[in-house]
């Protein structure tokens, strides 16, 4: 059972460019989501999705967009990278949030923008 | 989004001793969850309380959720150097926004 995939592990950007982080679940859960963990910092939600077709914004979604059109993959997509954009960023999926299941999570991806 | 503060942001303990992580929200939480993740990893599910006033126990972490379901601890009795991570609460909803988290050095 491979849970949450997370592609590619570890990416250097330059300011400008753009890239997709790949995540993966097979476990069929309704709820996903990407978040972004800057160095001894907490974890910042991005975007979610309830189920397949439907996004909606996090906490901190500017520079990034995301779209859900199975309920395996949830692709993160970064345009024009800035170095603001250095992170690590996690990607997790659960049953259903709102009962309150366990979440998975990716490896994570870190990301450095220069 | 909730808020969700978590106390101490940082705690230092010699090995051996006792650690307590405390998380206060400021509204009614319908469920809490607690994850832990080691340095260089990503967070893994520890545990969810539902009830008011809860108390679960895995070996020597203790969690309690409040009898008003507004703050929640999770309580470790004579830490081991593997239990050297940061940990967060999580309260339950679509949204699905963790606390601050609070990063615990064990020191041997």
């Amino acid at each position: 059972n491979a849970g949450v995939t997370q592609t590619p592990k570890f990416r250097i950007l330059k300011i400008g460019q753009s890239m997709t982080l790949q995540c993966t679940q097979d476990m069929n859960h309704n709820y996903m989501y990407w978040y972004r963990q800057d160095p001894g910092m907490g974890l910042k939600l991005i975007y979610y999705s309830v189920g397949a077709g439907i996004t909606d914004k996090g906490e901190v979604p500017n520079g990034y967009n995301v779209s859900r059109s199975t309920t395996e993959d949830f692709p993160l997509r970064l345009e024009l990278a800035a170095p603001s954009q250095t992170s690590v960023y996690f990607c997790a999926s659960d049953e259903s949030s709102g009962a309150g299941t366990e979440a998975f999570f990716g490896q994570g991806t870190r990301l450095t923008v220069v | 989004g909730q808020q969700v503060m978590q106390i101490p942001q940082y705690q230092h303990v010699q090995e051996g001793e006792d650690f307590t992580t405390y998380c206060n929200s400021s509204t009614t939480l319908s469920n809490i969850q607690w994850y832990k993740q080691r340095p260089g990893g990503h967070p893994v599910f520890l545990i969810q309380l539902v009830k008011s006033g809860e108390v679960k126990k895995q070996k020597r972490l203790t969690f309690q959720f409040g009898e008003a379901k507004k703050n929640s601890s999770l309580h470790i009795t004579a830490t081991q150097t593997t239990d050297v991570g940061t940990y967060f609460c999580a309260p339950g909803g679509n949204q699905f926004y963790f606390g601050t988290g609070t990063s615990l050095t064990v020191i041997p």
